[in-house]
């Protein structure tokens, strides 16, 4: 149980375009999603937190007009990439939680190319 | 905000030798999860510690929660092939945000 999906997997896109990445729950309702950000052989850093039908919480130093987070429902929360650039090439990572919301379960990425 | 170190950065070991690597957070945590990432691939949860002192095992994995919950480790005994990989600690507080470390990158020689 506890299943994630992200999608796409990978996806290159030109520079100024918008990308939009999904992440579902597939066997469990998510009351919190997460979002991460991971550069090559560096750690995750998160991004920004989203609870079902409410505004996400974005960590400092994120622009929430490029990253733009819709958490519909307790099983999907998107994350669009508005006008991206070749700096915004990167692995991200979503993850899912429920209840006290310790356990965190991560979907299997989606590396992002700007060209 | 609260922050957590991890060292070392690289550990290469010969296969069957034993390792540790160890995590400091800046704050007193409510838990502490570690996760395993394969290259290419994704961070897997391997085990939560939640009480002071605590020590979990896995098979030939020994992880251990400080007394002041603001330290980690996992030690890793007969090291194989398959133990390559990025192993990530995680602080958690209680807004229930991950703050991982940097990770321990293990490449094992057989």
């Amino acid at each position: 149980g506890a299943v994630v999906s992200q999608h796409p997997s990978w996806v290159i896109c030109k520079s100024g375009t918008s990308v939009k990445i999904e992440c579902r729950s597939l066997d469990f309702q998510a009351t919190t999603m997460f979002w991460y950000r991971q550069f090559p052989k560096q750690s995750l850093m998160l991004m920004a937190t989203s609870n079902e039908g409410s505004k996400a919480t974005y960590e400092q130093g994120v622009e929430k007009d490029k990253f733009l987070i819709n958490h519909a429902s307790l099983t999907l929360s998107t994350l669009t990439v508005t006008s991206a650039h070749p700096e915004d090439s990167s692995f991200y990572i979503c993850s899912a939680s429920w209840g006290d919301g310790y356990e965190q379960y991560f979907g299997p990425g989606t590396r992002l190319t700007v060209t | 905000g609260q922050q957590v170190m991890q060292i070392p950065q690289y550990q290469h070991v010969q296969e069957g030798e034993d390792f540790t690597t160890y995590c400091n957070s800046s704050t007193t945590l409510s838990n502490i999860q570690w996760y395993k990432q394969r290259p290419g691939g994704h961070p897997v949860f391997l085990i939560q510690l939640v009480k002071s002192g605590e020590v979990k095992k896995q098979k030939r994995l020994t992880f251990q929660f400080g007394e002041a919950k603001k330290n980690s480790s996992l030690h890793i005994t007969a090291t194989q092939t398959t133990d390559v990989g990025t192993y990530f600690c995680a602080g958690q507080s209680n807004d229930y945000k991950l703050s991982f470390g940097a990770g321990t990158t293990v490449t094992v020689r057989a």
